[in-house]
């Protein structure tokens, strides 16, 4: 089974420009979470996209939007980047089953190193 | 509020020796999950273990082990006779149950680990 695949690996990007990154789960899951990993703050929560619908998410400004396609696969957009907006950004899938008393088990993607000058 | 709290920043061993890497966290929910990470240097986050709030028992997987108590609201792990290729960043993590919550993860802030030959 392919594992979760993110594109692209590395990006730099300049202040005031918008930016898309790209996650494609692995087979078969439905649902797809975002992270944002700063020396400074650690790994924070973005959002969670399941079945095309965001179900979660963080404490992060407007500017960072998502979205989840029909086949699961989800893109991360942020608009007007900041010098602070550069990190790692970390996608992980699970199957999202939604009984309360299961655990969805998230795998993790290789990440994109966002790099804003 | 859900917090994760990792005071070791960075340790350092020589190779064959014992390291425990600490993790406290915080809850007001009675039903959680509690997980440790490794990131190596590619930046992957690889999953190590996984351990509900309903089981308090230890766990042993080859070298590594972890002991969860809920009295000290802690779930620390240990590294046996060290490697060097144990080197990375471990993350320990937390995660509700509940609609709201799923694929929710709290990060503590990672605890870098250098195993020296």
């Amino acid at each position: 089974k392919a594992g979760v695949t993110q594109t692209p690996r590395y990006l730099i990007k300049t202040r005031g420009q918008q930016v898309t990154l790209s996650c494609s789960p692995i087979s078969g899951h439905r649902s797809v979470s975002w992270y944002q990993q700063t020396p400074g703050q650690g790994l924070q929560f973005l959002f969670e996209y399941f079945s095309e619908t965001q179900r979660n998410k963080g404490n992060f400004p407007g500017r960072f939007s998502g979205r989840q396609f029909s086949n699961s696969r989800s893109e991360m957009n942020v608009s007007t980047l900041e010098l602070g907006d550069s990190a790692l950004y970390l996608c992980a899938s699970s199957s999202g089953l939604a009984e309360p008393s299961s655990y969805n088990e998230q795998f993790f993607g290789p990440g994109t190193r966002l790099t804003v000058l | 509020a859900q917090k994760v709290t990792q005071a070791q920043t960075e340790i350092s061993v020589v190779e064959k020796e014992d390291v425990t890497l600490d993790c406290v966290y915080e809850t007001r929910d009675t039903t959680y999950y509690l997980f440790w990470y490794k990131q190596p240097p590619s930046g992957e986050l690889v999953f190590l273990i996984r351990r509900n709030s309903f089981d308090e028992q230890n766990e042993i997987s080859g070298r590594y082990s972890w002991n969860f108590q809920k009295s000290t609201s802690s779930f620390n792990f240990t590294i046996t006779a060290s490697q060097v290729v144990d080197s990375a960043v471990y993350f320990c993590a937390l995660s509700g149950l509940g609609l709201y919550n799923f694929n929710k993860f709290y990060f503590g802030s990672g605890t870098k680990l250098n195993v020296k030959p």
